[in-house]
């Protein structure tokens, strides 16, 4: 089936401790993002890669840094993790032309840091 | 930067209408979407508007003036099935969708 696949789907990490977000999508969607959601705050953009080989911050990319590799992987990286990065983080993915960019969301990852 | 304002919850009860009115205040302006959050679930696209006017779709509709920076979701005929968070995001056409915070919408009985 294909889509957006998230992993894992919920970690409890040590403060410090180090782990990466995996995301890979079957679409050849070129745009890929990472989001995170915290109660009260909505959706808000880390990173985000318009097609392989580049990146962009969004909104909140400060403790996160990314790098894509090839069409299909978006990785998020956590080199050293801390409580405020304890949230709900959601990957997603569009065929990146203007217009209407419907975003195809994996399921999340919920991260929680102690 | 963006600026995007809804309600923060909303009850209505089975059978009803419910609007969710979303505004907003943005650099360049390329499109305004809905998406549908269940609880613990991803969000799923709802309705995409460029032009002013009513966009239909079944028992949802979604309103956009772009002039007053304002849209509207309207849900009718509400089933339980219908209880959800609602986001409105928007694009200035370079990729990236800015989000409100959601309208959490409460469907009773």
């Amino acid at each position: 089936i294909a889509g957006i696949t998230q992993a894992p789907t919920s970690q409890i990490l040590a403060a410090g401790r180090r782990m990466t977000l995996r995301c890979t999508q079957d679409m050849r969607h070129n745009a890929m993002y990472w989001y995170r959601q915290d109660l009260g705050l909505g959706l808000r953009l880390i990173h985000y890669s318009n097609t392989a080989g580049t990146t962009g911050k969004g909104e909140v990319p400060d403790g996160y840094s990314v790098s894509r590799a090839n069409t299909d992987d978006f990785p998020l990286p956590l080199a050293s993790a801390v409580p405020s990065q304890t949230s709900v983080y959601f990957c997603a993915s569009t065929t990146g032309f203007s217009g209407a960019n419907v975003l195809t969301f994996g399921a999340g990852s919920r991260l929680t840091v102690l | 930067g963006q600026n995007i304002d809804q309600p923060t919850e909303m009850t209505a009860t089975e059978g009803a209408i419910v609007q969710i009115n979303c505004t907003y205040q943005t650099s360049g302006f390329n499109g305004l979407f809905w998406y549908q959050q269940h609880a613990g679930e991803a969000p799923t696209f709802l309705s995409y508007n460029v032009l002013d006017g009513l966009e239909e779709k079944g028992r949802f509709s979604s309103f956009l003036s772009r002039s007053k920076g304002y849209s509207y979701l309207l849900l009718k005929e509400l089933q339980m099935k219908d209880s959800a968070s609602y986001l409105c995001a928007v694009t200035n056409g370079d990729y990236k969708l800015s989000f409100g915070a959601g309208t959490t919408v409460t469907v009773r009985a």
